[in-house]
């Protein structure tokens, strides 16, 4: 089976950065995904990783060290907007589809 | 609008009835995605169906089933329903192979009485 684990609840202010870890195991590792969620939303997907290193979009920047079994999320300069849940996700391999497996989420709260 | 349309968006109904869910997925995309959300937990995946054929299947009950017609839309069915089958069920849909991110839509949520 798999498993993921991230904090449930991370909490910061207007301009900040924040970074919200995620440690995976797994078999069939394919690759790294973020989600973000606003409340009862539509998850929307903000980026991939399938090898170890960084790759940067914008203010979000994901991480990944297949080594350690290991990523994260860095969001940079917070604004109030970017107060939801966060979701990584681990592809795996099944039937011949990557299936992403979904970690419980992290709450991140901005504050002004 | 992701472009992947589910109807509809709020169910309502009793224990034991049977409902149906509906999935239409982004233009071009042949991989269709379902995840069952509850409260305050994260996206479980249900199953996954390619053109037509069921692909992968996750946790999925066997009160459960899904399929996806000729013109890429899929249908979940939940029968039986519990008092915990309540939650935002989601679809996504995919290019097949892609893992540059899944497009998933606004979800249906379900509440059972």
């Amino acid at each position: 089976g798999q498993s993921l684990e991230q904090p449930s609840e991370v909490t910061a202010v207007e301009g900040a950065i924040v970074q919200i870890n995620c440690t995976y195991q797994t078999s069939g590792f394919y690759g790294l995904s973020w989600y973000q969620q606003h409340d009862g939303g539509a998850p929307t997907f903000l980026s991939y990783n399938g090898l170890d290193g960084l790759e940067e979009t914008g203010r979000f920047s994901s991480f990944l060290s297949r080594s350690d079994s290991y990523g994260y999320l860095l969001l940079q300069e917070l604004q109030m907007k970017d107060s939801a849940s966060y979701f990584c996700a681990v592809s795996v391999a099944s039937g011949g589809s990557y299936i992403p497996t979904f970690g419980r989420g992290t709450s991140l709260i901005v504050h002004p | 609008d992701s472009g992947v349309t589910q109807t509809p968006k709020h169910l309502i109904t009793a224990t034991g009835q049977r409902v149906t869910l509906r999935c239409s997925p982004r233009s071009g995309d042949l991989s269709v995605y379902w995840y069952q959300q509850s409260l305050d937990q994260g996206l479980q995946f249900l199953i996954q169906y390619y053109n037509g054929e069921e692909r992968a299947k996750g946790n999925i009950l066997e009160r459960f089933s899904a399929q996806q017609f000729p013109d890429l839309h899929s249908e979940l069915n939940l029968s039986s329903l519990e008092l915990g089958d309540s939650a935002l069920y989601f679809c996504a849909s995919s290019a097949h192979g892609s893992h540059y991110g899944y497009t998933f839509g606004s979800g249906t949520r379900l509440t059972v009485v």
